[in-house]
């Protein structure tokens, strides 16, 4: 089946540092692809949709110049928390939408455990 | 309108028993409805998934059971094994396959299956 790939898994940062998460799909195009955060015992919340060459599209209340998205090619997305604070310690999910195929069409990554000290 | 709300919260079974979870939603514009399954740690994985246009699909132990006029739809899994446990979504999209696969989750379920 298609992977993505989510890279890293795991990042512990000190307060007012930047992070950057990397979201692949590894053997398939992507036209769409999305940023979840999850809190714990929680469902997933859409932050924002990026389409390859053009801006994202950012839900309701989400902060673009904290969460900052660039969808460079058809196979990557990245995510930047943009001076992290403690209360952006979350998982975060990315998913991609695969361009053709037939029934199973949107891929999640792994998740990216993120720890703000 | 673009919530899909989600029933039970949490839910204990016995080993071989049936596992019933129970998803509403209010807009008629949604046209795809998937259950994902997550452990944790991990990001969701499609289990199966059913267009409007029918009312049953089932895959395995896993069966989607759709009712349109009342806006309702569930996921059945029988003979229920410990293997199960995990957080359980549903979810609902608009165009998901021509515009691009945003979905709108439920609030997930935690199921434990008692060996």
């Amino acid at each position: 089946g298609a992977v993505v790939s989510q890279h890293p898994s795991r990042v512990i940062c000190k307060s007012g540092t930047s992070v950057k998460i990397e979201c692949r799909s590894l053997d398939f195009q992507a036209t769409t692809m999305f940023w979840y955060r999850q809190f714990p015992k929680q469902s997933l919340m859409l932050m924002a949709t990026s389409n390859e060459g053009s801006k994202a599209t950012y839900e309701q209340g989400v902060e673009k110049d904290k969460f900052l998205i660039n969808h460079a090619s058809l196979t990557l997305s990245t995510l930047t928390v943009t001076s992290a604070h403690p209360e952006d310690s979350s998982f975060y999910i990315c998913s991609a939408h695969r361009l053709g195929g037939a029934y199973e069409k949107l891929f999640f990554g792994s998740g990216t455990q993120l720890s703000v000290l | 309108q673009q919530q899909v709300k989600q029933s039970p919260q949490s839910l204990i079974v016995q080993k071989g028993g049936i596992s019933i979870i129970n998803c509403a939603y209010e807009n008629t514009a949604f046209d795809y409805f998937p259950w994902y399954q997550q452990f944790p740690g991990k990001g969701p994985a499609l289990l199966i998934a059913i267009r409007p246009d029918v009312s049953e699909k089932k895959e395995g132990r896993f069966t989607i059971s759709f009712n349109k006029s009342a806006k309702q739809f569930s996921l059945h899994i029988m003979d229920s094994q410990p293997g199960d446990s995990a957080t359980y979504f549903c979810a609902a999209s608009i165009g998901f396959y021509n515009q691009g696969g945003k979905l709108i989750f439920g609030q997930g379920t935690e199921l434990s299956v008692k060996p």
